[in-house]
């Protein structure tokens, strides 16, 4: 089964609204998340990371909570801008050391409107 | 910096064929990868290979072979193309050390036509 699930297919946010993607996992050997962005015809690259030892990350408009027991971690994006419209991928897995060997989900497009 | 290559961008094959995707990246990176994007499904992970001559199944090896000939390009082939394998197939590489150990590189990626 899928090990890394995203619900959420789509979300669509006002300009400098909060957008809020969620990511559900179900391996507890799970210890690095992230979040990677892709436009349309581009590949997808990493937005923002965190390892299990911190509950949240932030980095400018985004950040990365992360609920252990609950295996659930999310990104808020403040202050939404139309070029944050794009998909986004949550992806987990193991320490690093023979491979990064991330599961990813399924993506979901945010939209961020004018 | 550096950059992944992928080729070729678009791979048009017939049925049952045999088909062949490379990859070749200048980061120096440890590991590489194939993965698989089907829409509506994100990426599903084929292969991947930790070092020259290493290959390591993902979830979605079989009707694959791959091949690390060097430390530098790791290649993907479809043993018999079908038409539900039409895909868009990612290469990417990682350090697997230090604190962007985890970061995947991915390449533009190919795309797979089965007619």
């Amino acid at each position: 089964g899928q090990q890394v699930k995203q619900s959420s297919p789509s979300l669509t946010v006002q300009e400098g609204g909060i957008s809020i993607l969620n990511c559900d996992y179900e391996n507890d050997m799970f210890d690095y998340f992230a979040w990677y962005k892709k436009y349309p015809d581009n590949s997808p690259t990493l937005l923002i990371s965190v390892r299990s030892n911190v509950d949240k990350r932030e980095d400018g408009r985004l950040t990365v909570f992360l609920n252990k027991s609950g295996k659930h971690f999310s990104l808020h994006i403040t202050a939404s801008q139309p070029e944050d419209t794009a998909v986004y991928l949550c992806a987990a897995g193991p320490q690093q050391g023979t491979g990064s060997k991330l599961s990813f989900g399924k993506g979901a497009k945010l939209t961020v409107s004018p | 910096g550096g950059i992944i290559t992928q080729t070729p961008k678009f791979l048009i094959g017939q049925e049952g064929q045999k088909l062949t995707l490379k990859c070749q990246q200048n980061f120096n990176h440890d590991t590489m990868y194939w993965y698989r994007q089907d829409s509506g499904k994100g990426l599903r992970l084929i292969y991947y290979s930790i070092t020259e001559n290493d290959l390591q199944k993902g979830d979605l090896s079989e009707g694959y072979d791959a091949s690390r000939e060097k430390k530098s390009s790791f290649s993907l082939t479809v043993t018999s193309a079908q038409k539900n394998e039409m895909a868009v197939f990612l290469c990417a590489s990682s350090v697997d050390r230090g604190p962007s150990g985890n970061t995947l590189y991915f390449g533009e990626g190919s795309r797979l036509i089965v007619v």
